[in-house]
């Protein structure tokens, strides 16, 4: 059973506007998530992350939203670049666990 | 340096051979991960390395065996695979196990294809 999921394998957003990925956890002892972006043929690249005691978290043209209640997560971009286009993926920390979600690929249009 | 290091980028073995998978850190991190990930798929965890210790094997089949011999290096050795073996694997290292670790650091991953 996957306790990470991201149920969009795609997003396709236009170059400038702001992309929303989501994804959602069912394990409540999840103490951290995270996000990583991925090229092909290179290892996850890390993004931001989010302690479970926060509920949102920015870094530059990235935020990362936590709504615990909802078992739920957000990253957002904004504006979205070309250079984003990519595979992100949610991912969940727990004890020396660090569980992936399936990805969601990211178009960004010019 | 905030590099993971793998080596090699790419490896062809045959079912009969045996290899071994490098990997290696110089951030001082004391968690080490192999996570194996197939075509469209998520990276799923195989081991963890917390304080140079095997801390976690999520059910690994023994024609895997991993090997940690100081905190800079692990390393994944490889016997009698399979062609379902192969896969992108990559390591990655963060720097205390068991707690609010933050990030992860991934290699670039070795891509082994099993004939």
């Amino acid at each position: 059973d996957q306790q990470v999921k991201q149920n969009s394998p795609s997003l396709s957003v236009q170059e400038g506007r702001i992309s929303i990925l989501n994804c959602d956890y069912t394990n409540s002892m999840f103490d951290y998530f995270l996000w990583y972006k991925k090229y092909p043929a290179e290892g996850p690249t890390f993004l931001i992350s989010i302690s479970s005691i926060k509920d949102k978290n920015e870094d530059g043209r990235f935020t990362v939203f936590l709504n615990k209640s909802a078992k739920h997560l957000s990253l957002h971009i904004v504006p979205s670049q070309p250079g984003d286009s990519a595979v992100y993926f949610c991912a969940a920390h727990e004890d020396d666990k660090i569980i992936f979600g399936k990805g969601t690929r990211l178009h960004i249009l010019p | 340096d905030t590099e993971v290091t793998q080596t090699p980028k790419h490896l062809v073995m045959g079912m009969t051979n045996k290899k071994s998978l490098k990997c290696e850190q110089h951030m001082g991190h004391r968690a080490m991960y192999w996570y194996k990930q197939k075509a469209k798929k998520p990276p799923e965890l195989m081991f963890v390395y917390s304080y140079e210790k095997l801390s976690i094997n999520e059910s690994v089949p023994s024609r895997f065996s991993p090997e940690c011999p100081n905190s800079s290096l692990l390393n994944l050795h490889l016997h009698a695979l399979q062609p379902e073996d192969s896969a992108l694997y990559l390591c990655a290292s963060s720097q205390d196990p068991g707690r609010v670790v933050g990030e992860a650091f991934f290699g670039q991953g070795t891509r082994l294809t099993v004939v």
